[in-house]
């Protein structure tokens, strides 16, 4: 099975800093078709969740620049370029190469 | 614009099965090449992923959850569902259908209770 781990998994933020979220799973993420299906998803509270990045540092339609997603193989990250108050919430990853698996989750708040 | 909605019980008894409803309107989930797809998110906890039923009707399913869990559709409707047999206080959870992950209902709260 595949397994997802996130850290850290509480990150306080200070509005207008960067911020980053790691993402590591336990077997290579790269398909048999030369993609990686890594995903990132923000769950503001009471929410349901939303994709942010999918194929690791590809942005859905509507979000902010100030998000960025990177990495290969088995580690990825996730940044915020610059906080802003609308981004609190939980941060997980899922990967989608292996049927798919979420990451516990990164709480993110303000300091 | 894509909408999904959730519909079913918002409690079910212990041993029973669990059976939900998504109606999706703004797309056809005949067309394309999209997976539809139950996740769950116990109170407080973390998401996980159930299943999914592809356009082509094939379907794939969680291994922890494969021996209690259908997905099926009713395209005349545009509706597909979830059903989830011999259920416990663990299956406690806001049940969330998405789309390929992109298009998401505002998920539905079942509480598994006598």
């Amino acid at each position: 099975d595949v397994v997802m781990t996130q850290s850290p998994l509480s990150l306080p933020v200070t509005l207008g800093q960067p911020a980053s979220i790691s993402c590591r799973s336990n077997q290579s993420l790269v398909y048999s078709d030369g993609n990686t299906y890594l995903n990132w998803f923000q769950q503001r509270p009471g929410q349901s969740p939303r994709r942010l990045i999918y194929k690791v540092s590809i942005r859905d339609s509507g979000v902010p620049d100030r998000f960025s997603g990177s990495g290969s193989g088995t580690d990825f990250t996730l940044k915020i370029n610059r906080v802003e108050a609308e981004d609190v919430g939980v941060y997980y990853c899922m990967q989608g190469t292996h049927l798919f698996t979420f990451g516990p989750g990164t709480k993110v708040d303000i300091k | 614009q894509v909408q999904l909605q959730e519909s079913g019980p918002g409690l079910v008894k212990p041993s029973e099965t669990l059976s939900l409803t998504c109606t999706v309107s703004g797309d056809s989930i005949n067309s394309g090449s999209y997976y539809w797809g139950w996740i769950r998110q116990p109170p407080g906890k973390g998401l996980e992923w159930i299943g999914y039923i592809y356009y082509t009707g094939s379907t794939n399913y969680n291994p922890s959850l494969k021996s209690r869990v259908t997905i099926s559709t009713d395209t005349s409707k545009n509706q597909f569902s979830l059903n989830l047999s011999s259920v416990t206080a663990a299956d406690t959870a806001v049940y969330y259908c998405t789309r390929d992950f992109d298009y998401w209902g505002q998920g539905i709260l079942v509480t598994v209770s006598s």
